[in-house]
Protein backbone atom coordinates (compact mmCIF):
# COMPACT_ATOMS: atom_id res chain seq x y z
CA UNK A 1 0.00 0.00 0.00
CA UNK A 2 1.08 3.50 -0.51
CA UNK A 3 2.49 5.40 2.39
CA UNK A 4 2.09 9.16 2.79
CA UNK A 5 5.02 10.23 5.31
CA UNK A 6 4.28 14.18 7.21
CA UNK A 7 7.01 14.57 9.69
CA UNK A 8 6.24 17.40 11.21
CA UNK A 9 3.59 16.63 13.62
CA UNK A 10 3.44 20.67 14.61
CA UNK A 11 4.51 23.99 12.74
CA UNK A 12 4.08 27.57 13.58
CA UNK A 13 4.49 30.78 11.33
CA UNK A 14 4.39 34.75 12.29
CA UNK A 15 0.84 36.24 10.74
CA UNK A 16 2.27 37.74 7.19
CA UNK A 17 5.15 35.42 6.86
CA UNK A 18 6.03 31.95 4.66
CA UNK A 19 5.71 28.14 5.95
CA UNK A 20 6.86 25.46 4.05
CA UNK A 21 4.81 21.88 5.39
CA UNK A 22 6.57 18.75 4.20
CA UNK A 23 5.19 15.38 2.72
CA UNK A 24 7.05 12.46 1.33
CA UNK A 25 5.52 9.42 0.12
CA UNK A 26 6.14 6.51 -1.36
CA UNK A 27 4.61 4.58 -4.66
CA UNK A 28 5.96 2.43 -7.71
CA UNK A 29 3.16 4.09 -9.67
CA UNK A 30 3.49 6.81 -12.12
CA UNK A 31 -0.21 8.27 -12.50
CA UNK A 32 -1.33 9.42 -9.27
CA UNK A 33 -2.52 12.62 -7.38
CA UNK A 34 -1.11 14.40 -4.52
CA UNK A 35 -3.29 17.02 -2.60
CA UNK A 36 -3.09 18.56 0.67
CA UNK A 37 -5.92 19.48 2.64
CA UNK A 38 -7.40 21.56 5.68
CA UNK A 39 -9.05 20.66 8.15
CA UNK A 40 -10.18 23.69 10.81
CA UNK A 41 -11.49 23.66 14.25
CA UNK A 42 -14.78 22.69 12.83
CA UNK A 43 -13.29 19.66 11.23
CA UNK A 44 -14.78 20.02 7.53
CA UNK A 45 -11.77 18.82 5.42
CA UNK A 46 -10.92 21.29 2.70
CA UNK A 47 -9.28 20.93 -0.53
CA UNK A 48 -6.14 23.58 -0.55
CA UNK A 49 -4.50 21.96 -3.37
CA UNK A 50 -4.33 19.61 -6.19
CA UNK A 51 -0.93 17.94 -8.50
CA UNK A 52 -0.79 15.29 -11.03
CA UNK A 53 1.73 13.60 -11.34
CA UNK A 54 2.09 13.50 -14.69
CA UNK A 55 2.69 17.80 -14.56
CA UNK A 56 6.12 18.95 -13.74
CA UNK A 57 4.71 22.36 -13.05
CA UNK A 58 3.96 23.01 -9.33
CA UNK A 59 0.82 23.84 -8.91
CA UNK A 60 -0.60 27.17 -7.07
CA UNK A 61 -3.64 28.80 -6.10
CA UNK A 62 -2.82 32.29 -4.46
CA UNK A 63 -1.26 32.17 -1.26
CA UNK A 64 -0.62 28.17 -1.46
CA UNK A 65 2.02 26.53 -4.13
CA UNK A 66 3.57 23.18 -3.99
CA UNK A 67 7.21 22.17 -4.67
CA UNK A 68 6.62 18.44 -6.37
CA UNK A 69 9.82 16.51 -6.61
CA UNK A 70 8.74 13.61 -7.99
CA UNK A 71 12.16 11.77 -8.05
CA UNK A 72 12.34 12.35 -4.65
CA UNK A 73 8.72 11.42 -4.15
CA UNK A 74 8.04 14.69 -1.91
CA UNK A 75 5.44 17.51 -2.40
CA UNK A 76 5.76 20.06 0.08
CA UNK A 77 3.42 23.08 0.26
CA UNK A 78 4.37 26.71 1.06
CA UNK A 79 1.89 29.01 2.75
CA UNK A 80 3.02 32.56 1.77
CA UNK A 81 1.66 35.97 3.51
CA UNK A 82 0.11 33.53 6.31
CA UNK A 83 -3.13 34.41 7.63
CA UNK A 84 -4.95 33.47 11.16
CA UNK A 85 -7.59 31.55 9.55
CA UNK A 86 -4.73 29.52 7.95
CA UNK A 87 -4.49 27.75 11.37
CA UNK A 88 -5.65 24.20 10.84
CA UNK A 89 -4.38 20.84 10.99
CA UNK A 90 -2.79 20.10 7.11
CA UNK A 91 -3.08 16.96 5.71
CA UNK A 92 -1.10 15.30 2.70
CA UNK A 93 -2.65 12.52 0.88
CA UNK A 94 -2.02 10.42 -2.40
CA UNK A 95 -4.63 9.37 -4.84
CA UNK A 96 -3.78 6.34 -6.83
CA UNK A 97 -5.81 6.69 -10.60
CA UNK A 98 -5.47 3.17 -11.35
CA UNK A 99 -6.31 -0.41 -10.30
CA UNK A 100 -8.48 -1.42 -7.33
CA UNK A 101 -7.37 1.32 -5.20
CA UNK A 102 -9.22 3.71 -7.78
CA UNK A 103 -9.80 7.14 -5.99
CA UNK A 104 -9.02 6.11 -2.51
CA UNK A 105 -7.07 9.05 -0.66
CA UNK A 106 -3.93 7.82 1.83
CA UNK A 107 -3.63 10.47 4.10
CA UNK A 108 -0.49 11.48 6.07
CA UNK A 109 -0.64 11.73 10.32
CA UNK A 110 -1.15 15.75 10.19
CA UNK A 111 0.81 18.94 10.54
CA UNK A 112 -0.95 20.93 12.95
CA UNK A 113 -0.22 24.54 11.90
CA UNK A 114 -0.15 27.47 14.31
CA UNK A 115 -0.46 31.21 12.60
CA UNK A 116 0.79 33.98 15.79
CA UNK A 117 -0.30 37.22 15.30
CA UNK B 1 -17.76 22.60 -5.40
CA UNK B 2 -20.13 19.58 -4.73
CA UNK B 3 -22.06 19.71 -1.36
CA UNK B 4 -22.02 16.51 1.00
CA UNK B 5 -23.79 16.27 3.95
CA UNK B 6 -23.78 14.75 7.30
CA UNK B 7 -26.38 13.68 9.64
CA UNK B 8 -26.78 13.62 12.65
CA UNK B 9 -23.59 16.09 13.06
CA UNK B 10 -23.46 14.73 16.55
CA UNK B 11 -25.14 12.25 18.86
CA UNK B 12 -25.20 10.74 22.15
CA UNK B 13 -26.29 6.81 22.03
CA UNK B 14 -26.55 3.97 25.18
CA UNK B 15 -24.24 1.42 25.23
CA UNK B 16 -25.45 -1.79 23.11
CA UNK B 17 -28.01 0.36 20.88
CA UNK B 18 -27.53 1.05 17.41
CA UNK B 19 -27.03 4.39 15.79
CA UNK B 20 -27.29 5.76 12.10
CA UNK B 21 -25.49 8.18 10.26
CA UNK B 22 -26.43 9.21 6.84
CA UNK B 23 -24.49 10.99 4.19
CA UNK B 24 -25.89 12.65 1.18
CA UNK B 25 -24.70 14.04 -1.81
CA UNK B 26 -26.84 17.10 -2.45
CA UNK B 27 -25.72 17.76 -5.69
CA UNK B 28 -23.71 15.11 -8.00
CA UNK B 29 -24.26 11.16 -8.24
CA UNK B 30 -22.29 9.79 -5.94
CA UNK B 31 -20.70 6.28 -7.20
CA UNK B 32 -18.40 5.79 -4.84
CA UNK B 33 -18.67 7.12 -1.07
CA UNK B 34 -16.00 6.95 1.86
CA UNK B 35 -16.20 6.18 5.49
CA UNK B 36 -13.52 7.51 7.70
CA UNK B 37 -12.66 7.26 10.92
CA UNK B 38 -11.19 10.29 13.12
CA UNK B 39 -9.59 10.32 16.77
CA UNK B 40 -8.67 13.44 18.22
CA UNK B 41 -5.52 15.14 16.73
CA UNK B 42 -4.60 12.04 14.21
CA UNK B 43 -5.76 11.42 11.20
CA UNK B 44 -8.26 9.88 9.00
CA UNK B 45 -8.57 6.39 8.99
CA UNK B 46 -10.61 4.81 6.00
CA UNK B 47 -12.83 2.44 7.42
CA UNK B 48 -14.85 1.24 4.00
CA UNK B 49 -15.98 2.16 0.24
CA UNK B 50 -18.85 1.48 -1.32
CA UNK B 51 -20.23 1.62 -4.27
CA UNK B 52 -23.65 2.27 -5.59
CA UNK B 53 -25.62 -0.96 -5.71
CA UNK B 54 -22.49 -3.27 -4.12
CA UNK B 55 -21.84 -4.50 -0.80
CA UNK B 56 -18.77 -2.52 0.45
CA UNK B 57 -15.51 -2.84 0.78
CA UNK B 58 -14.06 -2.64 4.37
CA UNK B 59 -10.67 -2.37 5.78
CA UNK B 60 -8.70 -4.72 7.27
CA UNK B 61 -9.24 -5.04 11.17
CA UNK B 62 -12.72 -3.26 10.53
CA UNK B 63 -15.68 -5.17 11.92
CA UNK B 64 -18.36 -5.43 9.15
CA UNK B 65 -20.60 -6.88 11.49
CA UNK B 66 -20.38 -4.20 13.84
CA UNK B 67 -20.15 -1.55 10.92
CA UNK B 68 -23.25 -2.09 8.76
CA UNK B 69 -22.74 0.21 5.72
CA UNK B 70 -25.49 0.59 2.83
CA UNK B 71 -25.25 2.85 -0.10
CA UNK B 72 -28.81 1.72 -1.96
CA UNK B 73 -28.48 5.26 -4.42
CA UNK B 74 -26.65 7.63 -6.04
CA UNK B 75 -27.26 10.16 -3.61
CA UNK B 76 -27.26 8.23 -0.05
CA UNK B 77 -24.80 5.73 2.23
CA UNK B 78 -25.46 4.91 5.70
CA UNK B 79 -23.08 3.89 8.49
CA UNK B 80 -24.52 1.99 11.31
CA UNK B 81 -22.73 1.63 14.64
CA UNK B 82 -24.51 -1.85 16.06
CA UNK B 83 -24.13 -2.73 19.61
CA UNK B 84 -22.45 0.50 20.29
CA UNK B 85 -19.82 1.07 23.16
CA UNK B 86 -17.63 3.07 24.46
CA UNK B 87 -14.51 2.87 22.70
CA UNK B 88 -16.85 3.48 19.51
CA UNK B 89 -16.91 7.00 20.25
CA UNK B 90 -15.48 8.97 18.03
CA UNK B 91 -15.79 11.57 14.74
CA UNK B 92 -16.88 9.75 11.88
CA UNK B 93 -16.62 11.55 8.20
CA UNK B 94 -17.79 10.12 4.70
CA UNK B 95 -16.87 11.62 1.43
CA UNK B 96 -18.36 11.27 -2.07
CA UNK B 97 -16.94 11.19 -5.40
CA UNK B 98 -18.62 10.80 -8.80
CA UNK B 99 -17.71 8.71 -12.13
CA UNK B 100 -15.13 8.91 -13.47
CA UNK B 101 -11.25 8.61 -12.70
CA UNK B 102 -10.31 12.06 -12.37
CA UNK B 103 -13.02 13.07 -10.49
CA UNK B 104 -13.18 14.69 -7.56
CA UNK B 105 -13.93 13.61 -3.91
CA UNK B 106 -15.63 15.64 -1.58
CA UNK B 107 -16.19 15.73 2.14
CA UNK B 108 -18.60 15.78 4.56
CA UNK B 109 -19.04 17.54 7.58
CA UNK B 110 -18.43 14.69 10.11
CA UNK B 111 -20.66 13.41 12.58
CA UNK B 112 -19.35 12.86 16.31
CA UNK B 113 -20.50 10.47 18.31
CA UNK B 114 -20.46 9.54 21.79
CA UNK B 115 -21.38 6.05 23.43
CA UNK B 116 -22.33 6.65 27.18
Amino acid sequence: AQTVTQSQPEMSVQEAETVTLSCTYDTSESDYYLFWYKQPPSRQMILVIRQEAYKQQNATENRFSVNFQKAAKSFSLKISDSQLGDAAMYFCAYRSNRGSTLGRLYFGRGTQLTVWP
Amino acid sequence: GAVVSQHPSRVICKSGTSVKIECRSLDFQATTMFWYRQFPKQSLMLMATSNEGSKATYEQGVEKDKFLINHASLTLSTLTVTSAHPEDSSFYICSARGAGSLVEQYFGPGTRLTVT
